[in-house]
Formats: structure tokens, C-alpha cells, sequence
């Protein structure tokens, strides 16, 4: 069992719609980051927190430590936002590198 | 900027060859580096990380090896490739606000 999982899996919605993606984890954790993959294959780092909430732009990510939980939003959604979005963990707390939920494949249509 | 640069691109090998990434780095010295992988259809996986030079833990016992000659410089290897190394290569490395990511490496072995 992954110990990261994210959902929906997939998502669909129309241009302007506001988009929650949702992690769970399993374990603590010294820092979850969300991550954006756009469909050549580059990845970019959104955010990364540990705790409270962090806004940039038309993003704004959420994390409850207690419930092991962290949600992404994008407010009013475009086209352009349509990409693969990653949410991954830093269960070790150390340097021992990241583990990756599967991904929510985004597609937002105009 | 912090940047990663990750050569080549895309790569196709027939099974049985050698391989090399090579993954270098810009910034600050001693950063942590990483090698994942995503399989078709699959998340990211962490292959191998580095917190100096000639240190190399590995994660996944596999076909491959890696290696930090320089502070700055990541080489993934292979003496004779598998099928199954098909896949995206990608190096980062951590600084206090997060990783980044290489553009990354897209291998087909064929």
C-alpha cells in the first residue's frame, strides 16, 4: 500500500471551476510538498510546508498534521493549469528523498 | 537561480548497452541529490540519493548505480540495460525552501 494517496485520480472541470486535489498519508512527516507535471515530463515544485496553509497566486495549499492531510486548490481554474499534480512526502525526515503519491491527472476545459 | 542541468533529453538503447546521465547542478555547494524514476503508468520512484561527494545510498536494488565524482556532478549508470529501465529519469536536489527538478531524461530501451 502506497503510504502517500492522492484523489481523484483524475479530474475534469470546466474553466473557472474551483479545483481541490486531496493527499493522505500514513506516517508523520517533516514536510509534504505539492508538485505540478506538465505533459512533457518537467517537473516544477509548487509548495512545500509542514504545517498551516501557503498561498501563491491562484494556488493555495492546506495541511492538518493532526488528520495527515493536505489539500491543493486552484481558484478560478484555466486551461493552463491542466497538468499532472504531485503530492509527495518526506516520511524519513531526513535526506533519504521523497515518496510520491500517484498523481491527479487535471484536465481543465475552456 | 538554483538550477539543474540533465542531459539528454531522450535516449533510445538497445537492451543490453550502457548507460550514462549525467545531472549537474548550480548553487550552493554540498547540495542533496537524487535520481528518480516514473515507469510508464506509474509514480515516482527514488532510486538513489547523495548527501556528498562518493556517498550513494540506494533505495531500490536494480539494475543500475550511481555515482558523485564532483559536489555538483550526479551520474546514474548502467553496464547492460534491461527492458525494464524504460522509463523518466529525473535528478533534483534540495535546498531549504524545497527541490528542484531537472528537465529530466525520457530512456526507451528497445
Amino acid at each position: 500500500k502506497n503510504e502517500v494517496e492522492q484523489s481523484p485520480q483524475n479530474l475534469t472541470a470546466q474553466e473557472g471551476e474551483f479545483i481541490t486535489i486531496n493527499c493522505s498519508y500514513s506516517v508523520g512527516i517533516s514536510a509534504l510538498h505539492w508538485l505540478q507535471q506538465h505533459p512533457g515530463g518537467g517537473i516544477v515544485s509548487l509548495f512545500m510546508l509542514s504545517s498551516g496553509k501557503k498561498k501563491h497566486g491562484r494556488l493555495i495549499a492546506t495541511i492538518n498534521i493532526q488528520e495527515k492531510h493536505s489539500s491543493l486548490h486552484i481558484t478560478a481554474s484555466h486551461p493552463r493549469d491542466s497538468a499532472v499534480y504531485i503530492c509527495a512526502c518526506n516520511l524519513g525526515g531526513g535526506a533519504d528523498g521523497l515518496t510520491f503519491g500517484k498523481g491527479t491527472h487535471l484536465i481543465i476545459q475552456p | 537561480s538554483q538550477t539543474i542541468h540533465q542531459w539528454p533529453a531522450t535516449l533510445v538503447q538497445p537492451v543490453g548497452s550502457p548507460l550514462s546521465l549525467e545531472c549537474t547542478v548550480e548553487g550552493t555547494s554540498n547540495p542533496n541529490l537524487y535520481w528518480y524514476r516514473q515507469a510508464a503508468g506509474r509514480g515516482l520512484q527514488l532510486l538513489f540519493y547523495s548527501v556528498g561527494i562518493g556517498q550513494i545510498s540506494s533505495e531500490v536494488p536494480q539494475n543500475l548505480s550511481a555515482s558523485r565524482p564532483q559536489d555538483r556532478q550526479f551520474i546514474l549508470s548502467s553496464k547492460k540495460l534491461l527492458l525494464s529501465d524504460s522509463g523518466f529519469y529525473l535528478c533534483a536536489k534540495t535546498e531549504s525552501y524545497g527541490y528542484t527538478f531537472g528537465s529530466g531524461t525520457r530512456l526507451t530501451v528497445v
